[in-house]
């Protein structure tokens, strides 16, 4: 039952480049959506979030963008910085009262110096 | 900037013993929760916590698992009777709103 998919195990990116993370889901009734960061050891840091009546939210250097129809979000995040280089969730949640995030495999992104 | 504190960091117990998983939460949050993450699997829904009383669980959070906030401040995760496969990354999260806020994680060792 992988309602949150993340397709791509991991991404390599020179640093100053775009970095694009991708994710798909398939409940529509999901209605807010979350990008965490999580390194070795550490718990997941929350980076952005959106909501679904929205289609983009930036913040800094991190911009999601979501796509009802297609039910995909992506995360970017310009210009990539070695220091992002991380394991990266997206998480979605239908909102029932409390929030039931289902996160997704995540996707390691490498930023090269 | 307030954060979820977790402890132990790191909990070995051998198979059939109970286990307690603590956790403080960001103190004026009102929603808890507790996610697992199995060693190269994804982070996994346990269970939601508010206004003292479980919200939803997961077909993960059978009988052998329950949930407490017994003091105001802590909240903690019991497994009665550990099993091998209940070794994992366990992580606590708090919020106030929808973006869940984790603790650093315990990792339970069943042998």
């Amino acid at each position: 039952d992988q309602q949150v998919k993340q397709n791509s195990p991991s991404l390599s990116v020179q640093e100053g480049r775009i970095s694009i993370l991708n994710c798909d889901y398939t409940n529509s009734m999901f209605d807010y959506f979350l990008w965490y960061k999580k390194y070795p050891a550490e718990g997941p840091t929350f980076l952005i979030s959106i909501s679904s009546i929205k289609d983009k939210n930036e913040d800094g250097r991190f911009t999601v963008f979501l796509n009802k129809s297609a039910k995909h979000l992506s995360l970017h995040i310009v210009p990539s910085q070695p220091g992002d280089s991380a394991v990266y969730f997206c998480a979605a949640s239908e909102y029932t009262g409390t929030y039931k995030y289902i996160f997704g495999t995540g996707t390691r992104l490498k930023v090269l110096a | 900037e307030p954060e979820v504190t977790q402890t132990p960091s790191h909990q070995v117990t051998q198979m059939g013993q109970e286990v307690i998983l603590r956790c403080v939460p960001i103190s004026n949050h009102l929603y808890f929760y507790w996610y697992r993450q199995i060693l190269g699997q994804k982070v996994e829904f346990l269970v939601s916590f508010y206004n003292n009383e479980i919200s939803e669980k997961s077909e993960i959070f059978d009988d052998q698992f329950s949930v407490e906030r017994p003091d105001g401040s802590n909240f903690t995760l019991k497994i009665r009777s550990t099993k091998l496969e209940d070794s994992a990354m366990y992580f606590c999260a708090s919020s106030d709103d929808a973006p869940l806020h984790f603790g650093n994680g315990t990792r339970l060792t069943v042998t």
